[in-house]
């Protein structure tokens, strides 16, 4: 059973950095799957922000990519996310998500973490 | 970037009923690689169908995907109580950027 669980600070400050990480369980992060990042801010829909491969690849979506990190620490079989700049347009509840991936091609984002809420705000 | 339509935005139906929800794409999704979530209040999104077709883990049989190109469709064929929420489709896979259409509420008339 795959689990993932975010972590980090639940409000940040306008024009500082956003920090989460996501921790795995059930699975190896250098596995052959993709690690991606979702929000959503409150009552509205989900938003993509990015993944990164198992070999450290990265996409984003093109409207964060200027502000958005997405990094590995095999060590610890977790990933995480890096906003700068925030505002309070960034405050949302922020996923992660695997992307599963098999020799016959993706079959979507099958395990996501519970969520975590970011407020930005002074 | 690919972007998903989906309609209505709300439907608003009775247990029992089948509910048909449609998703458009901007252009055609590459390999099929479309998927619908369900999402209920405070919780997360449950990935529902991938591949525009299959059923994922433990989903039961009276959901069902269907379409190709720009076109899909999530149907539930008779709706339970607990299938009363919002859906997300969702494109995927080989063309990034991932992208998520803006949801359908699925209500209880």
């Amino acid at each position: 059973q795959v689990q993932l669980q975010e972590s980090g600070p639940g409000l940040v400050k306008p024009w500082g950095p956003l920090s989460l990480t996501c921790a795995v369980s059930g699975d190896s992060i250098s596995s052959n799957n993709w690690w991606s990042w979702v929000r959503q801010p409150p009552g509205k829909g989900l938003e993509w922000i990015g993944e990164i491969s198992p070999r450290g690849s990265t996409n984003y979506n093109p409207s964060l990519k200027s502000r958005v990190t997405i990094s590995v620490d095999k060590s610890k079989n977790q990933f995480s996310l890096k906003l700068s700049s925030v505002t309070a347009a960034d405050t949302a509840v922020y996923y992660c998500a695997r992307e599963l991936w098999a020799e016959d091609g993706s079959s979507g984002y099958d395990s996501w973490g519970q969520g975590t809420l970011v407020t930005v705000s002074s | 970037e690919i972007v998903l339509t989906q309609s209505p935005g709300t439907l608003s139906l009775s247990p029992g009923e089948r509910a048909t929800l449609s998703c458009r794409a901007s252009q055609s999704v590459s390999g099929s690689y479309l998927a619908w979530y369900q999402q209920k209040p405070g919780q997360a999104p449950r990935l529902l169908i991938y591949g525009a077709s299959s059923r994922a883990t433990g989903i039961p049989d009276r959901f069902s995907g269907s379409g190709s190109g720009t076109d899909f469709t999530l149907t539930i064929s008779r709706l339970e109580p607990e299938d009363f929420a919002v859906y997300y489709c969702q494109q995927y896979g080989s063309s990034p950027p991932d992208t998520f259409g803006q949801g359908t509420k699925l209500e209880i008339k």
